[in-house]
């Protein structure tokens, strides 16, 4: 079975310019999460989806990240524009159920931003 | 004061010992309770989740919920060197996941 994918694996950009990670899921997984994974912490969940509903964005910097999961498999994650402090990991990950205990993360994005 | 706390670390132990990582929190409302284990360059990697309190064994690894203290711990038996990589807590609440800052271990062969 394979696992998420995401990609680029790397991105190295200044500040505000934009910038965009992909994440394909695990199929037949309904749940897909995005988090950021600042150096040091733990992460942090950005957005969650149920098949290509939004099931919580409550601690996404809306004005300027977005998120999407046209149809309800694989979704991007935007950030415009960037700033200094979004230099972090960006994880993807996917659940087969909407409960979220059992999750399986990719290898995530790393960004820095100049 | 953060959801959860848990002990950076560095924790460096000799091959064979037994590891005992923990994390505090301060919700009420946590239900499930997981641990991951992040080697470097990596994401995490699901070890074990439990509900609520009690015990929960799998392998080598046990891990225990006392939910009147408000502290979780996993206790990792005969520690390998492949078990050297950091290790999270997670909480749920609701739909939202609250993840420690994670304890980074190293084994000594």
């Amino acid at each position: 079975e394979a696992g998420v994918a995401q990609s680029p694996r790397y991105k190295i950009i200044e500040k505000r310019q934009s910038v965009a990670f992909w994440c394909n899921p695990i199929s037949g997984h309904a749940t897909l999460y995005w988090y950021q994974q600042i150096l040091g912490q733990g992460p942090k969940l950005l957005i969650q989806f149920q098949n290509n509903g939004v099931v919580d964005d409550s601690q996404l910097p809306k004005d300027r990240f977005s998120a999407e999961r046209l149809k309800g498999v694989d979704s991007t994650l935007k950030i415009q524009p960037a700033k200094l402090e979004d230099s972090a990991v960006y994880l993807c990950a996917s659940s087969l159920g909407g409960s979220g205990e059992t999750q399986y993360f990719g290898p995530g994005t790393r960004l820095l931003v100049l | 004061q953060k959801e959860v706390e848990q002990d950076p670390g560095p924790l460096s132990v000799p091959e064979g010992a037994i590891v005992s990582l923990n994390c505090t929190y301060s919700n009420s409302a946590f239900q499930y309770f997981m641990w991951y284990r992040q080697y470097s360059r990596k994401g995490p990697e699901l070890l074990m989740y439990t509900y609520s309190s009690g015990n929960k064994e799998d392998g080598r690894f046990t891990a225990q919920v006392d939910k009147s203290s408000k502290y979780i711990s996993l206790f990792i038996r005969d520690s390998q060197p492949s078990d050297s990589a950091t290790y999270l807590c997670a909480m749920k609440a609701g739909n939202q996941f609250y993840f420690g800052t994670g304890t980074s271990l190293t084994v000594i062969p």
